[in-house]
């Protein structure tokens, strides 16, 4: 089964307006960290923003937010004003606690984003 | 701080070469993953280290496939023989102190390997 499933292979937005990248993810675990990353056309992989599990709060890190919606398991990014720079591949993934204090990572396959002028 | 810095950036080599990849990384950081990524597959990751330990190989495709920590801050991934269903982006991320669910992972910039 797909830990995280992000059900959007491909999205454009016009730059300056708003877009949201889908993310749902499936865990048993009370213990859970969710984090966005995105990869530009040059191959690394960018830390963009992190939500814990016991978060009241939706996070925030400039124009990228996180919107947690934890009883529906989805953790979908926000990303405000869209720039041409944002057009890159996002992952969703998700750290959980497979083994007493050993946190596995799992990831998306990834939206790409296009930002058009 | 340097990052996590991975050695080569690119690499070719013949189907049955072997072929070792290296990893410096974060000072300080504690857990280290390596991962694959190719088109087919996405990101997998292959393999987990906490404290130079390895705590999850499930991830290693088949026993050509092998990786080593032998001190904080170093580490190693081999592929012996190699074959061309190999070829991918491998990528070695590091976390700091616990790999806690809240610790992200800084990647370094990936080795290129393509298997003739």
């Amino acid at each position: 089964a797909q830990k995280i499933t992000q059900t959007q292979p491909g999205m454009f937005v016009q730059e300056k307006e708003a877009v949201t990248l889908d993310c749902t993810y499936d865990t048993s675990d009370p213990s859970y960290g969710l984090f966005w990353y995105k990869q530009p056309s040059s191959g690394e992989m960018i830390f963009l923003i992190y939500q814990g599990s016991y978060d009241q709060q939706n996070a925030t890190e400039g124009r990228y937010s996180l919107n947690f919606q934890k009883a529906r398991k989805s953790a979908n990014l926000v990303i405000s004003a869209s720039q041409l720079g944002d057009s890159a591949m996002y992952f969703c993934a998700m750290r959980e606690d497979r083994s007493g204090g050993s946190y596995i990572p799992t990831f998306g396959r990834g939206t790409s984003l296009i930002v058009h002028p | 701080d340097a990052g996590v810095i991975q050695s080569p950036r690119h690499e070719v080599t013949e189907m049955g070469q072997e072929v070792t990849l290296r990893c410096k990384p974060i000072s300080g950081h504690n857990s280290l993953f390596w991962y694959r990524q190719t088109m087919m597959r996405g990101l997998e990751l292959l393999i987990y280290f906490n404290n130079n330990v390895p705590i999850d190989d499930s991830g290693m495709p088949e026993d050509r496939f092998s990786a080593k920590m032998p001190n904080a801050s170093f580490s190693t991934l081999k592929i012996q023989p190699s074959e061309p269903r190999d070829s991918a982006v491998y990528f070695c991320a590091s976390s700091p102190v616990g790999g806690a669910s809240y610790n992200e992972q800084f990647f370094g910039p990936g080795t290129r390997l393509t298997v003739l």
